[in-house]
């Protein structure tokens, strides 16, 4: 089946710098989904992409769909302490419900 | 709006017993997903219904079923608990407009199987 990777598998960074990752696939998804998840709690949607080169931002949080259809990446300026979590990647595999996910990249932001 | 919701939020289960779990999509939304969390696997699509109907299904063994309810409520369950079943069980809902498959999810159910 399709599989996401994504990476770094962690950063550590100071609070105020930016941050960037991203999420690669052998396949081509059509639909880019953006997570994060904190301890204890499902992970929360941030950003939907749907059209290949579209850019997206929320707040201080922008996304990227690629060219190919292949890749995604996510970025955010000016990290906070409230932005540790996990991020995930995840795309619809097939256009059906079933979302496939990258393992995910675990920020820590010390202040 | 309320969110998804699910319960119970923690159980401990020991080898051989069964387990079910609820969940409550957002209001409206009428297709609700399972997904198992664990530390090696990551995320794991386990299965999805729409109008009461498993639409599509994951890899994982007859154990592990579900079900949807006319209120769009699903139901997972886990027979025959393995230690490996250990695990944080989310449920997420979607609206389904046109080809959207932007799913939200609830705070999931942790699984201890001992």
């Amino acid at each position: 089946g399709q599989q996401l990777n994504q990476s770094p598998q962690s950063m550590f960074i100071q609070e105020g710098e930016d941050v960037s990752m991203n999420c690669t696939s052998s396949s081509i998804f059509n639909t880019w989904l953006w997570y994060k998840q904190e301890p204890g709690e499902g992970p929360v949607l941030l950003i939907a992409l749907y059209k290949a080169g579209e850019l997206t931002s929320n707040g201080r949080l922008t996304a990227q769909f690629g060219i190919t259809r292949k890749d995604s990446f996510l970025n955010i300026s000016a990290s906070i302490p409230s932005d540790v979590g996990i991020y995930f990647c995840a795309g619809p595999q097939g256009g059906s419900e079933k979302l496939v996910f990258g393992k995910g990249t675990k920020l820590t932001v010390n202040p | 709006k309320a969110g998804v919701t699910q319960t119970p939020r923690y159980l401990i289960k020991t080898r051989g017993q069964q387990v079910t779990l609820s969940c409550s999509p957002i209001s409206g939304h009428r297709s609700v997903s399972w997904y198992q969390q664990t530390p090696g696997q990551g995320l794991q699509f386990l299965f999805e219904y729409f109008s009461e109907t498993q639409r599509n299904k994951g890899n994982f063994p007859g154990r592990f079923s579900g079900r949807q309810f006319s209120n769009s409520r699903s139901e997972m369950n886990v027979s025959t608990l393995e230690l490996g079943d250990s695990a944080l069980y989310l449920c997420a809902s979607s609206l389904l407009v046109e080809t959207y498959n932007e799913q939200f999810f609830g705070p999931g159910t942790r699984l201890t199987v001992l």
